[in-house]
């Protein structure tokens, strides 16, 4: 079975623009999470989709949203990126949102310049 | 807020001997937990787990402790060997909230495993 997916791998991007990022779950999940990983503060949770709607969310700006598709797959956007933006997100799979074990993926480094 | 404190940003271990990671945490609705391992360039990958029902869970040379009247878990690695090197992620759940099962992470623990 394939893993978590995503892309774009790398990502450089100026203050003001736009980002979408994408996450193909591992096949029959449903749920897939989005986390934002910067030195020193861990995994910090973004939100949560199941079945195309959004679960939980964690507490960041409203310049970060997220959507998912009918085929479970996700996308992140994040519009009038901020320096303070560049991390890596990391997306995360599980079957069931009520299943503790998530598979992550191997994330998309952006660097916000 | 810093729920899950892994105070220990670093711990460097001989190759055969015991590798213990600690994480703490503050919210009392946690009733679950996880231990990740990530490698530079990867994803983390889930190692192990631990409901509140039990104190002790082990696979393999990972065996996770939990201790709920300090709210504390630990994680030994025995024998350590110099492929356990990465960084630990200590995360936690609250599964009875039913939106709050959440993953919340603590900062991480980078282990090196001396030869």
């Amino acid at each position: 079975k394939a893993g978590v997916t995503q892309t774009p791998r790398y990502l450089i991007k100026t203050r003001g623009q736009q980002v979408t990022l994408s996450c193909s779950p591992i096949s029959g999940h449903r749920s897939v999470s989005w986390y934002q990983q910067t030195p020193g503060q861990g995994l910090q949770f973004l939100f949560e989709y199941f079945s195309e709607t959004q679960r939980n969310k964690g507490n960041f700006p409203g310049r970060f949203s997220g959507r998912q598709f009918s085929n479970s797959r996700s996308e992140m956007n994040v519009s009038t990126l901020e320096l303070g933006d560049s991390a890596l997100y990391l997306c995360a799979s599980r079957q069931q949102a009520s299943y503790n074990e998530q598979f992550f993926g191997p994330g998309t480094r952006l660097t916000v310049l | 807020d810093q729920q899950v404190k892994q105070n220990s940003p670093s711990l460097s271990v001989q190759e055969g001997r015991i590798s213990i990671l600690n994480c703490d945490y503050t919210n009392s609705m946690f009733d679950y937990f996880l231990w990740y391992k990530k490698y530079p360039a990867e994803g983390p990958t889930f190692l192990i787990s631990i409901s509140s029902i039990k104190d002790k869970n082990e696979d393999g040379r990972f065996t996770v402790f939990l201790n709920k009247s300090a709210k504390h878990l630990s994680l030994h690695i025995v024998p350590s060997q110099p492929g356990d090197s990465a960084v630990y992620f200590c995360a936690a759940s609250a599964t009875k909230k039913s939106s709050g099962d959440k993953l919340t992470f603590g900062t991480g623990t980078r282990l090196a495993v001396r030869p």
